[in-house]
């Protein structure tokens, strides 16, 4: 099983509807992220939580929200989605060490 | 505006030869770079670090270089093997471990 599990892998939603990603980790780590990709913009940081009582907005977190229901849980909605939100989005898990992110392999998600 | 730079969008490259990318950044106070390595339909997976204590480090046929006067970090891969082609991302953080990532160089390693 993967260390960072993230579902749907793959989604297509219309206008308006609401959606949500989640995101579940096996690696005990106490930090999560959700980043979205976009071709020539790379990883944009939306929403991280460094426990579970704590959510902290990323550099692009308009539109977005997340709910951390537990140190292995972290889920990133979007109450009324729009094409711009079409991208690849990623969620990740970190500890206290700066040995960087374990990533998830991604949700791509399309809005018509 | 875009705190960490990857200002090639690709690299091709021989097989054998060696792989240099690169990677500006504008913020003073980053103190940890990474470099990670994303293969289609997979996330990115960690390869390399660097603190700003040093200029240099090493792990197998990686290197990385940080010249923190020059802002500017670059990563050698030697020698470039057909299994190396794919987007390389540097990230910087500022003691927060919350990164900043650049906007990617697709490598190719021509066989």
């Amino acid at each position: 099983d993967a260390d960072v599990t993230q579902t749907p892998r793959n989604r297509i939603t219309k206008t308006g509807k609401r959606i949500m990603l989640e995101c579940s980790q096996t690696k005990g780590h106490d930090r999560m992220y959700w980043y979205r990709q976009d071709p020539g913009l790379g990883l944009r940081l939306i929403y991280y939580s460094f426990d579970v009582k704590d959510i902290n907005k990323g550099e692009i977190s308009d539109g977005y929200s997340v709910s951390r229901q537990a140190q292995a849980k972290f889920s990133l909605s979007l109450e009324s989605a729009i094409p711009n939100q079409t991208a690849l989005y990623f969620c990740a898990t970190s500890d206290l060490q700066r040995g960087g992110y374990t990533f998830g392999s991604g949700t791509r998600l399309t809005v018509v | 505006d875009q705190q960490v730079k990857q200002n090639s969008p690709s690299l091709s490259v021989q097989e054998g030869r060696i792989s240099i990318l690169n990677c500006d950044y504008t913020n003073s106070m980053f103190d940890y770079f990474l470099w990670y390595k994303k293969y289609p339909a997979e996330g990115p997976t960690f390869l390399i670090s660097i603190s700003s204590i040093k200029d240099k480090n090493e792990d197998g046929r990686f290197t990385v270089f940080l010249n923190k006067s020059a802002k500017h970090l670059s990563l050698h891969i030697v020698p470039s093997q057909p299994g190396d082609s794919a987007v390389y991302f540097c990230a910087a953080s500022e003691g927060t471990y919350k990164y900043i990532f650049g906007t990617g160089t697709r490598l190719k390693v021509l066989a």
